[in-house]
C-alpha cells in the first residue's frame, strides 16, 4: 500500500500525559500537512511542511504541539500534557506541493484524553 | 471565521437522482477549489477539483461549477448511488500560501 500512513489509528491517554503520532507520506510527496478534526467540523490546518521545512503553524497549535519533519521524509506530532479538549481525530495529508495538486490523506490517529 | 461555508449540515436524495452540494467561500484570494468525500472512520478522500480560470470540471458522475462573483462553487453527482452516502467537504486553497481550508461539511444520505 503505497498511501498515506497514520500510526496509531486510536490512543487513549490521561490527562496530563505526552502523546507522539506518526505520519508516513506518499513517498515522491515533498508537502505534508497535519489537520485536526473534531465532530461536527471539517478538518482544522494545524501546520505544514515542504520537504523538512516547516512553513505554517496555525493559531490552533499551542506550545504544547511540536510537529517536526526530519529528513523530509515522515513526521511526528507530539502533544505534551494534553487535555481533554484535545481528543479529535488528527489527520495527516501529503501532497506534491505544486499548484493546484489535491492531498491525500491518511486514515487518521483518533486521540481520546480521558 | 469560516472562509469555506457549507450551510447544509445534511441533504436527503433518492437513488438514482441528482445530488447538488453547495459551498460559499469569502476569501477572494482562492484560486483552487477541491471536494472530499469522507466515510465513516476513514480519512477525507479526494473527489474533484476545480481551478479558478475555470466554471465547470466534469469527471464521470462528478460535476463542479464555480461561480466567482457569487463566490460560490456546486458538486452535482448525477445520478447518485448508496455508495454516494458520505460526508462532502468543500475546500480551498490560495495559490502562494497552498494550505487547505475546509468547510464544515454536508452529510449527504441516498435513499433507496
Amino acid at each position: 500500500d503505497t498511501g498515506v500512513s497514520q500510526d496509531p489509528r486510536h490512543k487513549i491517554t490521561k490527562r496530563g500525559q505526552n502523546v507522539t503520532f506518526r505520519c508516513d507520506p506518499i513517498s515522491e510527496h515533498n508537502r505534508l500537512y497535519w489537520y485536526r478534526q473534531t465532530l461536527g467540523q471539517g478538518p482544522e490546518f494545524l501546520t505544514y511542511f515542504q520537504n523538512e521545512a516547516q512553513l505554517e503553524k496555525s493559531r490552533l497549535l499551542s506550545d504544547r504541539f511540536s510537529a517536526e519533519r526530519p529528513k523530509g521524509s515522515f513526521s511526528t506530532l507530539e502533544i505534551q500534557r494534553t487535555e481533554q479538549g484535545d481528543s479529535a481525530m488528527y489527520l495527516c495529508a501529503s501532497s506534491l506541493g505544486s499548484v493546484g495538486t489535491e492531498a491525500f490523506f491518511g486514515q487518521g490517529t483518533r486521540l481520546t484524553v480521558v | 471565521d469560516q472562509q469555506v461555508k457549507q450551510n447544509s449540515p445534511s441533504l436527503s436524495v433518492q437513488e438514482g437522482r441528482i445530488s447538488i452540494l453547495n459551498c460559499d467561500y469569502t476569501n477572494s484570494m482562492f484560486d483552487y477549489f477541491l471536494w472530499y468525500k469522507k466515510y465513516p472512520a476513514e480519512g477525507p478522500t479526494f473527489l474533484i477539483s476545480i481551478s479558478s480560470i475555470k466554471d465547470k470540471n466534469e469527471d464521470g458522475r462528478f460535476t463542479v461549477f464555480l461561480n466567482k462573483s457569487a463566490k460560490h462553487l456546486s458538486l452535482h453527482i448525477v445520478p447518485s448511488q448508496p455508495g454516494d452516502s458520505a460526508v462532502y467537504f468543500c475546500a480551498a486553497s490560495v495559490w502562494r500560501d497552498d494550505k487547505i481550508i475546509f468547510g464544515k461539511g454536508t452529510r449527504l444520505h441516498i435513499l433507496p
